[in-house]
């Protein structure tokens, strides 16, 4: 069965930085694009960075585009979400995703999630 | 941006009763590449339905989406115990953007 499990969050001040990190088994992850999606507290969800299988490209959602860096580890079948500059709107359930590329990294879709790392950012 | 606008924001039924979600996208979902989510409390968003009709592996063939261009919907043939929860749309044809979500509870 695929499972994936993220782990790292935690509260943070605002302006701090922390890295989650999604491990994954019973799948490769080198064959998969990888995603993070969050959810703040009782509200939906949002895609926030996307990564190619290789790790060569990788895209962001506006919001965090310059704070958030996505990264993998293919030998680890590991993913990771570097967050830096940590706002109060950042605080929210980070899910890492398994994803299904439609068009290359520019239409997907999410087959797999993990159970998700609270992210709480405040003073 | 597509917007996705589902409705109704809440859907009040019994067990056995059918149940039907709406998502209307701003502008057309090219493609129709359009997706379903279940999120149960405490739980991480479960795929149900990719392509806006075809059902992701293993779930039960109650489920079933239909629609295209702007207007789509996920039908619960006959609501099962476990069925009540958040649903979310997703279009995948433009980007990626999610739907605020149908929240189907006990009536």
């Amino acid at each position: 069965e695929v499972q994936l499990l993220e782990s790292g969050g935690g509260l943070v001040q605002p302006g701090g930085s922390l890295r989650l990190s999604c491990t994954v088994s019973e799948f490769t992850i080198s064959n998969y694009a990888m995603s993070w999606v969050r959810q703040a507290p009782g509200k939906g969800l949002e895609w926030v960075s996307i990564i190619s299988g290789s790790g060569g490209t990788a895209y962001y959602a506006d919001s965090v585009k310059g704070r958030f860096t996505i990264s993998r580890d293919n030998s680890k079948n590991t993913l990771w979400l570097q967050m830096n500059s940590l706002r109060a709107e950042d605080t929210a359930i980070y899910y890492c995703a398994k994803t299904v590329m439609v068009r290359g990294l520019i239409t997907y879709y999410f087959d797999y999630w993990g159970q998700g790392t609270l992210v709480t950012v405040s003073s | 941006e597509i917007v996705l606008t589902q409705s109704p924001g809440t859907l009040s039924l019994s067990p056995g009763e059918r149940a039907t979600l709406s998502c209307r996208a701003s502008q057309s979902v090219g493609s129709n590449y359009l997706a379903w989510y279940q999120q149960k409390p405490g739980q991480a968003p479960r795929l149900l339905i990719y392509d806006a009709s075809s059902r992701a592996t293993g779930i039960p063939d109650r489920f079933s989406g239909s629609g295209s261009g702007t207007d789509f919907s996920l039908t619960i043939s006959r609501l099962q115990p476990e069925d009540f929860a958040v649903y979310y749309c997703q279009q995948y044809g433009t980007s990626s953007t999610f739907g605020g979500g149908t929240k189907v509870e006990i009536k």
